[in-house]
């Protein structure tokens, strides 16, 4: 299995871009999560999809940013404008949920807002 | 409000010492607790987890130590290495439809050699 699949891997970009962070879940999981990861606040939790429907966006920062996942194999995350405290790195997971807590994550994406 | 509370932030241990990385967390309703290991330019992945029916679990050099009463659990590596150098997280889980999953703050390990 290849496991999680995000791009891109870099991105920079200028204050006011659109971006659009892709994921592809390993194959057979139902859940599919983003998280963001920065120093001072460490993983949060922005949104998690169950059976493509998501079920809990309350992590997501504001109306910029927004997910979809159109069918079970890919799911977007895009921010809309840009702005450099969005810069981060952003990680998308998948797992079976109810199963247990384990979620395999992607290798993440680096966003650098100028 | 932050719900489970992860120390030390960074910790230095010298080559056959043992690394220790503790957790607290508030919320009884979580059943499943992994801890994660995290490499420079990769995600994390899931180390060990123990459920609170034990007190607990080890997996070669790594333990999980488990105070339900005291809502505490850690991590003991024993015998550290260099390549153990990496972020921990521990997390705290609970499934069902009140699907909760929250992670600690991390903890950076160095092992020197």
């Amino acid at each position: 299995d290849a496991g999680v699949i995000q791009s891109p891997r870099h991105e920079v970009t200028e204050m006011g871009q659109e971006v659009t962070l892709r994921c592809k879940p390993i194959s057979g999981h139902n859940s599919l999560f983003w998280y963001r990861q920065t120093m001072m606040r460490g993983l949060e939790l922005l949104i998690y999809f169950n059976n493509n429907v998501p079920i809990d966006d309350s992590g997501m920062p504001e109306d910029r940013f927004s997910a979809k996942m159109p069918n079970a194999s890919f799911s977007t995350l895009k921010i809309q404008p840009s702005e450099p405290r969005d810069s981060a790195v952003y990680f998308c997971a998948s797992s079976l949920l109810g199963l247990t807590g384990e979620l395999f994550f992607g290798e993440g994406s680096r966003l650098t807002v100028l | 409000q932050q719900q489970v509370k992860q120390s030390p932030q960074s910790l230095i241990v010298q080559k056959g010492g043992i690394s220790i990385i503790n957790c607290a967390y508030e919320n009884t309703a979580f059943d499943y607790f992994p801890w994660y290991q995290q490499f420079p330019g990769k995600g994390p992945a899931l180390l060990i987890a123990i459920r609170p029916d034990v007190s607990e679990k080890k997996e070669g050099r790594f333990t999980i130590s488990f105070n339900k009463s005291a809502k505490q659990f850690s991590l003991h590596i024993m015998d550290s290495q260099p390549g153990d150098s990496a972020t921990y997280f521990c997390a705290a889980f609970s499934g069902g439809s009140n699907y909760k999953l929250t992670f600690g703050k991390g903890t950076l390990l160095t092992v020197n050699p």
